[in-house]
């Protein structure tokens, strides 16, 4: 089966930029996207579609996909965007299953 | 406004049953494919099932094949899930969640989730 790997964790100062990257064979090829979840909440989607932003979603978040990672931009981070992140993809390859990344937790100093 | 209300969690024994549902509102529920995901206490997120339009086609993550059935009632704007056989492994916090009108779509609509725990 396909997967997704992301870093356990990444930290950032507020106002700076997090970066987050979700790595997978060939990913360039799929279609990516990309999930926030707060604490005791359900996941809201952020990016779809590698780069296109759901309305409400700040412009602060972005994404590209290319070769064999996607990453997920946060720019001039906020204390808000603490949360854990989510990259999502599908896989027609592998019985038509839907595949969640490894999960980040990012951390707002 | 779209809203996904889940129900039917609780305790169950290993080797149990199980039926989930999830109560949709505030779109045109038989337009889009509809997708169970589950999140074992913290882990994180794990699709388990898709179920097309009209039910004419699903899919399951490997884990739960034979064992869980993914259904819908468009009449009644609602989607189930129904779990055999359960195991300690298969406790989590249940999502029903909405993705579009074809594979390969974001999951943009998600319930609040119900919890499943699997223990004698």
């Amino acid at each position: 089966s396909y997967v997704l790997t992301q870093p356990p964790s990444v930290s950032v100062a507020p106002g700076k930029t997090a970066r987050i990257t979700c790595g997978g064979n060939n990913i360039g090829s799929k279609s990516v996207h990309w999930y926030q979840q707060k604490p005791g909440q359900a996941p809201v989607l952020v990016i779809y579609y590698d780069s296109d932003r759901p309305s409400g979603i700040p412009e602060r978040f972005s994404g590209s996909n290319s070769g064999n990672t996607a990453t997920l931009t946060i720019s001039r981070v906020e204390a808000g965007d603490e949360a854990d992140y989510y990259c999502q993809v599908w896989d027609s390859s592998s019985d038509h299953q839907d595949v969640f990344g490894t999960g980040t937790k990012v951390t707002v100093l | 406004e779209v809203q996904l209300v889940e129900s039917g969690g609780g305790l169950v024994q290993p080797g149990g049953s199980l039926r989930l549902s999830c109560a949709a509102s505030g779109f045109t529920f038989s337009s889009y494919w509809m997708s169970w995901v589950r999140q074992a206490p913290g882990k994180g997120l794990e699709w388990v099932a898709n179920i097309k339009q009209d039910g004419s086609e699903k899919y399951y993550v490997d884990s739960v094949k034979g064992r869980f059935t993914i259904s819908r009632d468009n009449a009644k704007n609602s989607l189930y899930l129904q779990m055999n056989s359960l195991r300690a492994e298969d406790t989590a916090v249940y999502y029903c969640a909405s993705f579009g009108t074809a594979l390969a779509s974001p999951f943009d609509y998600w319930g609040q989730g119900t919890l499943v725990t699997v223990s004698s």
